[in-house]
C-alpha cells in the first residue's frame, strides 16, 4: 500500500546551522507533497508544500526540494532558531483528497 | 488558527461506554478528516469525507464510526469496540480540490480507563 518513510527520526542541530529531513514514498502516483510542523502538545500546522510539476520551492528560510525520478522529497531550514525546535511531518498525497504521513522528525535546536 | 474547532480539549471515560468528538469548521472546506496520534508517532488516518452525506474509512477505522450530515461539521464515535483507544485525536478539513494542504483543528484527548 502507500507508505511514506522518514529520517532521521531525532535531529539535534546547532542554533545558525541547517537542517535537512528526507522523505521517500511508494506511490508513483504521488503529485502533492505538504510539510508539516508540530509543537509540544499543539496541532501540525502547514509550513511548505509542493507539487510533482515543480523540482523546488523556497518560504523565506525554508525549501523543499522534489525528486519524482527517485521519489523522495527533502525539507531544508537554514540559520535554525530554538523556535524551530517542533516535530515535523511529511506527507504524500495519491489521491483525492486522502494524505499519507510520515512518521515525523523531532528536531532540536540547542541554543 | 480559527475555523476549526474541536471540543472538548480533554475528554475521560470508562471503558465500555461509547464516546463522540465533535469537529467544526467555518472555513467552507468540503473534505475532512479524522487522524489518531500516538505519543511519540505519526498520524494514522481514521475516516475521511469528501463531501457531505459520504465518507470513507482511513487505515484504522475498526472501532470508530462518523457522520457527515452538514459541512461544517464531522463528529467522530470511539466506540467500544476500539481496542486502545487512549489517543490525541486531530481532526483537520481542506477544500474539496485535489492537492491543497490541510487545517487540523486543536485536537482532543481522549483517556480510557
Amino acid at each position: 500500500g502507500e507508505n511514506v518513510e522518514q529520517h532521521p527520526s531525532t535531529l539535534s542541530v546547532q542554533e545558525g546551522d541547517s537542517a535537512v529531513i528526507k522523505c521517500t514514498y511508494s506511490d508513483s502516483a504521488s503529485n502533492y507533497f505538504p510539510w508539516y510542523k508540530q509543537e509540544l502538545g499543539k496541532r501540525p500546522q502547514l509550513i511548505i508544500d509542493i507539487r510533482s510539476n515543480v523540482g523546488e520551492k523556497k518560504d523565506q528560510r525554508i525549501a523543499v526540494t522534489l525528486n519524482k525520478t527517485a521519489k523522495h522529497f527533502s525539507l531544508h531550514i537554514t540559520e535554525t532558531q530554538p523556535e524551530d525546535s517542533a516535530v515535523y511531518f511529511c506527507a504524500a498525497s495519491t489521491s483525492y483528497d486522502k494524505v499519507i504521513f510520515g512518521p515525523g522528525t523531532s528536531l532540536s535546536v540547542i541554543p | 488558527d480559527g475555523g476549526i474547532t474541536q471540543s472538548p480539549k480533554y475528554l475521560f471515560r470508562k471503558e465500555g461506554q461509547n464516546v463522540t468528538l465533535s469537529c467544526e469548521q467555518n472555513l467552507n472546506h468540503d473534505a475532512m478528516y479524522w487522524y489518531r496520534q500516538d505519543p511519540g508517532q505519526g498520524l494514522r488516518l481514521i475516516y475521511y469525507s469528501q463531501i457531505v452525506n459520504d465518507f470513507q474509512k482511513g487505515d484504522i477505522a475498526e472501532g470508530y464510526s462518523v457522520s457527515r450530515e452538514k459541512k461544517e461539521s464531522f463528529p467522530l464515535t470511539v466506540t467500544s469496540a476500539q481496542k486502545n483507544p487512549t489517543a490525541f485525536y486531530l481532526c483537520a478539513s481542506s477544500m474539496g480540490q485535489y492537492k491543497l494542504g490541510q487545517y487540523f483543528g486543536p485536537g482532543t484527548r481522549l483517556t480510557v480507563t
